[in-house]
């Protein structure tokens, strides 16, 4: 089945630090998802992609769809805080609103902690 | 937009007992909900997918009569533990999707995740 490869697996970095972690996947992707978790609650959609190439940014958040379909980064500028958690990045085969092809599939996080 | 709650937030319940988990899609038609169980430092993983109106498919390894699901509405899915066990025990995420452009969906097609419910089972 696809897998998807998410590293850094976690990042102890200083307040004001730049932050870069990307996925690398098996096969091709439509869509690539990055979403922020923090402990108790559910992830919460950052950016979403739906091009190959596509660059797309949210605030101090940057991700990439690669151009081969494969993978993509997110890049976190100026780090504070707030953005301690763990980001997962997740992809989707194809859009289908029935069946699994539509079905998302989840790297298994970058653990960020920032020292203040 | 695209709100999805989960209910209840946490649940501790005695081994051998049913618990139900409620996911609603608070402002938007959900034609599709997701199901994942997600175990301390670990990704999320899919358990079930259901469309509404129609039996879930469940993922390998997901025992269907032990976790039944049931989306009645296009609001509103349920999971139920039955007959817990203490490694059942798991954070159950739901996620819910629409199809854009239809009268009541989403903005996107993306999945809505919700707040997740906390199981411990003793």
């Amino acid at each position: 089945g696809q897998q998807l490869n998410q590293s850094p697996q976690s990042m102890f970095i200083q307040e004001g630090e730049d932050v870069s972690m990307n996925c690398t996947s098996s096969s091709i992707f439509n869509t690539w998802l990055w979403y922020k978790q923090e402990p108790g609650e559910g992830p919460v959609l950052l950016i979403a992609l739906y091009k190959a190439g596509e660059l797309t940014s949210n605030g101090r958040l940057t991700a990439q769809f690669g151009i081969t379909r494969k993978d993509s980064f997110l890049n976190i500028s100026a780090s504070i805080p707030s953005d301690v958690g763990i980001y997962f990045c997740a992809g989707q085969a194809r859009k289908s609103y029935g069946g699994s092809q539509g079905n998302l599939i989840f790297g298994k996080g970058t653990k960020l902690s920032v020292k203040p | 937009g695209a709100v999805v709650s989960q209910h209840p937030s946490r649940v501790i319940c005695k081994s051998g007992t049913s618990v139900k988990i409620e996911c609603r899609s608070l402002d938007f038609q959900a034609t599709t909900m997701f199901w994942y169980r997600q175990f301390p430092k670990q990704s999320l993983m899919l358990m079930a997918t259901s469309n509404e109106g129609s039996k879930a498919t469940y993922e390998q390894g997901v025992e269907k009569d032990k976790f039944l699901i049931n989306h009645a509405s296009l609001t509103l899915s349920t999971l139920t533990v039955t007959s817990a066990h203490p490694e059942d025990s798991s954070f159950y995420i739901c996620s819910a999707r629409g199809i854009p452009g239809l009268a009541g969906g989403p903005a996107t097609d993306t999945q809505y995740f919700g707040p997740g419910t906390r199981l411990t089972v003793l």
